[in-house]
């Protein structure tokens, strides 16, 4: 079964750090670039960022941009989001989603997601 | 950035009613835009891609046109299993992927 499998959200503080898993399967995670997309609470989708299939390129949306970064395990068929000073705007149910292909200086759409993790910075 | 405007935000509709949900970007993007269906706490799931490409799977009452700059989401044959919330995504440029507001389809 084709199959993404998001982790790692949980309530922080703000200012604090959190870490993102998905664990990819049913593909072969290696040959797809993937990405974070985020949804705030009543509100609609919003991309957060992208890496390439060999993990040599990565890109960010401005509101996350120095906060957060990207990496992947092709080994391990996993992609990570590393979170920190985050903000009580980071709160969010966040999904991992596959790209149709591998590079992500082309534009892509997203072809599987994941049911999300959610994450909520507060006080 | 391109922004992508969805209209209606909320559309009412009937069992077996036809509905069209439109999407318009800022500037041109060719057709590479995507559709997606998501219901209440569910992820969103692919419906099309390059404005009309249906997914494996998804029922051939979904249909999508449009190029440029103006683009449509047409739903024959209204089922129950259909009412959900609609998103356009452009990818004509990466930098940034960007999505409409979203549509929400409701039960009259």
């Amino acid at each position: 079964e084709v199959l993404l499998l998001e982790s790692g959200g949980e309530l922080v503080q703000p200012g604090g750090s959190l870490r993102l898993s998905c664990d990819a399967s049913g593909f072969i995670f290696s040959n797809y670039a993937m990405n974070w997309v985020r949804q705030a609470p009543g509100r609609g989708l919003e991309w957060v960022s992208s890496i390439s299939a060999d993990h040599e390129t990565t890109s960010y949306a401005t509101s996350v941009k120095g906060r957060v970064t990207v990496s992947r395990d092709n080994s391990k068929h996993s992609l990570y989001l590393q979170m920190s000073s985050l903000r009580p705007e980071d709160t969010a149910l966040y999904y991992c989603a596959k790209s149709s292909g591998d590079d992500i200086l082309k534009g892509d759409y997203f072809d599987l997601w994941g049911q999300g993790t959610q994450v909520t910075v507060s006080s | 950035d391109i922004h992508m405007t969805q209209a209606p935000s909320t559309l009412s509709a009937s069992v077996g009613d036809t509905v069209t949900i439109s999407c318009r970007a800022s500037r041109s993007i060719s057709s590479w835009l995507a559709w997606y269906q998501q219901k209440p706490g569910k992820a969103p799931k692919l419906l099309m891609s390059d404005a009309s490409d249906l997914e494996s799977g998804v029922p051939s009452r979904f249909s999508g046109s449009g190029s440029g700059t103006e683009f449509t989401l047409t739903i024959n044959n209204l089922q129950p299993d259909d009412f959900a919330t609609y998103y356009c995504q452009q990818y004509n440029t990466f930098l940034p992927y960007t999505f409409g507001q979203g549509t929400k389809l409701e039960l009259k």
